[in-house]
């Protein structure tokens, strides 16, 4: 069984470009979720998706989207990127089974944008 | 918005010691949720209670819930070097099928 896999591990953006982050979930887990923690802080909720749908989102604007595939990986899109969206990017993934056992979060993307 | 808060934001104990961390949160929950964070990297998930439940125990950790007063405790018992890290009190609600995080507690266990 593997854990949750995130890449790149580090990419260095310039502001206005766009990117991509990439997740493949625990073997098992049909609902990944992502969330931005900046330096200092608690991660902040950014969206779920559950079946390839948008299943909940947080106070984040429209230039974050993302994607969930038929094998349940998923991907994180940022559009215009500014230089407040330098953070570590994390994916966790899930099941209804294992809600009330924690999520299972990869190691993260460090985005900086200059 | 963060949840809540964990105090204190900063701990550091000698290697042996109990370290303590308590949470508060802001909202009604299904279950509370303790992650540990190495180095700025990925979490892992530490212990879970449930709302109905007021103490839980996993190995070295010890963990309290408070529904009445929105708090929760962490309790590390005779700690280690390895136990240095950032912890985070994460509730979790249902309905928005999300976690929210707490602002976190780093400890620092020295030998």
């Amino acid at each position: 069984e593997t854990g949750v896999t995130q890449s790149p591990t580090h990419l260095i953006k310039t502001r206005g470009q766009q990117v991509t982050l990439r997740c493949s979930s625990q073997s098992g887990h049909n609902t990944v979720s992502w969330y931005q923690q900046a330096l200092g802080q608690g991660p902040q909720f950014i969206f779920q998706y559950y079946r390839e749908e948008e299943n909940g989102r947080g106070n984040f604007p429209p230039r974050f989207s993302g994607l969930q595939f038929p094998n349940y990986s998923s991907e994180l899109n940022v559009n215009a990127l500014e230089l407040d969206d330098s953070a570590l990017y994390l994916c966790a993934s899930s099941s209804l089974k294992t809600t009330n056992y924690g999520y299972t979060f990869g190691s993260g993307t460090r985005l900086t944008v200059v | 918005s963060q949840q809540g808060e964990e105090d204190p934001q900063a701990l550091s104990i000698q290697e042996g010691e109990n370290a303590t961390m308590n949470c508060s949160y802001k909202t009604s929950i299904n279950n509370l949720q303790w992650y540990r964070q190495n180095s700025g990297r990925g979490l892992v998930h530490l212990i879970l209670i449930r709302s109905n439940e007021r103490e839980k125990h996993s190995g070295r950790l010890r963990v309290t819930l408070d529904t009445s007063k929105k708090s929760s405790s962490l309790l590390i018992t005779a700690s280690r070097a390895a136990d240095t890290a950032s912890y985070f009190c994460v509730s979790f609600t249902g309905g928005g099928n999300k976690l929210t995080f707490g602002t976190g507690t780093q400890l620092k266990v020295e030998l």
